[in-house]
């Protein structure tokens, strides 16, 4: 079992949908949860963050986090197809002084 | 990229040929890392530094080499490039431990091809 899961996709919504991506992740100690966002070409870029269980929202992004159930998950309203990259979730569990990445969810926002 | 550096950004090289990559910050992070990212695999740590002439290996540490003599500054070295490490090359800086902040920032990453 990987240590931190997520469907490669693509996962496909209309403009204007509310995108949903998911992550599950084994490691129980787990403390800090993150999202990267990543267009074809460039570097990952850190777009939201959350440490403790339940929902983070910062503009049209919001994180929600279950410890309980070990997920983390992304929501994006009025998708836009300036969205469309690949989403990574990242894990950082306190023993080993780093992240932990998934393979990273493709989106992609339809006209 | 949070005052984060890489150079080369592109490079193509031989295989056998030494090369090595440099990471550049101005954010004084103690700690720093490099991944590599390959279709399929996702990012994947090679080796990390947590602080100047401390560093580990991570999951993908054979054949590569690394070294940090200034805060600032972290290299990473192929000894003998092979066309398995053809790959694009993320140099990051985070998390501040201690501080409370765990957030992990990327450099604009270095395209390397051996032939």
């Amino acid at each position: 079992q990987k240590e931190v899961e997520q469907n490669s996709g693509p996962l496909s919504v209309p403009e204007g949908a509310i995108a949903s991506l998911n992550c599950t992740y084994s490691d129980r100690g787990s403390q800090s949860f993150f999202w990267y966002r990543q267009y074809s070409g460039k570097s990952p870029e850190l777009i939201m963050f959350i440490y403790s269980n339940g929902d983070k929202e910062d503009g049209r992004f919001t994180a929600q986090l279950n410890k309980a159930s070990q997920y983390v998950s992304l929501l994006i309203r009025d998708s836009q197809p300036s969205d469309s990259a690949t989403y990574l979730c990242a894990v950082f569990t306190g023993g080993g002084n780093k992240l932990t990445f998934g393979t990273g969810t493709q989106l992609k926002v339809e006209l | 990229d949070a005052g984060i550096t890489q150079s080369p950004r592109h490079k193509v090289t031989e295989t056998g040929t030494p090369v090595t990559l440099r990471c550049h910050q101005t954010e004084n992070h103690r700690y720093m890392y490099w991944y590599r990212q390959d279709p399929g695999h996702g990012l994947r740590l090679i080796h990390y530094s947590y602080g100047v002439k401390d560093t580990d290996k991570g999951e993908v540490s054979d054949g590569y080499s690394v070294s940090r003599s200034k805060t600032e500054d972290f290299l990473l070295t192929l000894e003998s490039a092979t066309s398995s490490q053809t790959s694009v090359y993320f140099c990051a800086i985070g998390p501040g431990f201690g501080t409370g902040k765990y957030e992990q920032y990327f450099g604009p990453g270095t395209r390397l091809t051996v032939t």
